[in-house]
């Protein structure tokens, strides 16, 4: 059973829109990682956190922007989404020191 | 930074054959090296890890090897079965900080 969640699994959203997709883990993870999957298949890191109140630019520009208020929750939110957001987003979680990566089971954006 | 490349890109093997993804990083610092599967749909899950003090780890079909000097380290699936069929990612990592993922390897098994 997945201890990390992702909400909503699929979007369509018009052009302009103000959108916020969610992500939550259970597991006391403190660190949390955005990644936009192209068809391609390749990971490419947005964003990520190392914990409350921390969150930094990945490898990939994104026009997302990302918070951490709390711990188990970390938002990626578009202000205004176009068909280039288009994309697979997964949601990813670990743990200082010891262990590799839980992902969840991504949103699949598509803005028309 | 790390950068780790992955072949090859895709993989079709009979049932029953063995599969072979390879992976290479440039990074002497990374010590810990995941292995991932992605079926159609989901998140990638882990499947198999190994830490740069051990050369090779098993777990029933799926073994990894790792060779530290060569900056390289293989996936391994013996007897494979359609619902191996996934795409494949490796990863390398320094400490447990930031993954750097390699490019993913789509695995197709024919029944």
């Amino acid at each position: 059973e997945a201890d990390i969640y992702q909400t909503p699994r699929y979007l369509v959203i018009g052009t302009g829109k103000k959108i916020t997709l969610e992500c939550s883990q259970t597991m006391g993870h403190d660190k949390m990682y955005w990644y936009q999957q192209d068809p391609g298949m390749e990971l490419h890191l947005i964003h990520y956190s190392y914990g409350v109140n921390s969150t930094e630019k990945g490898d990939l520009s994104s026009e997302s922007t990302v918070s951490r208020i709390r711990t188990e929750h970390f938002p990626l939110t578009l202000e205004s989404a176009r068909p280039s957001h288009t994309s697979q987003y997964l949601c990813a979680s670990s743990l200082t020191g010891r262990s590799g990566y839980t992902f969840g089971s991504g949103t699949r954006l598509t803005v028309v | 930074g790390e950068n780790v490349e992955q072949h090859p890109s895709t993989l079709s093997v009979q049932e029953g054959d063995s599969a072979v993804i390879k992976c290479t990083y440039s990074d002497s610092a990374s010590n810990y090296f995941p292995w991932y599967k992605q079926e159609l749909g989901k998140g990638p899950q882990l499947i198999i890890d190994i830490r740069s003090n051990v050369g090779e780890k098993k777990d029933q079909r799926i073994a990894v090897t790792l060779n530290k000097t060569a900056k390289h380290f293989s996936l391994h699936i013996t007897e494979t079965q359609p619902e191996d069929s996934a795409v494949y990612f490796c990863a390398a990592s320094g400490n447990f900080n930031k993954f750097y993922f390699g490019s993913g390897t789509k695995l197709n098994v024919k029944p």
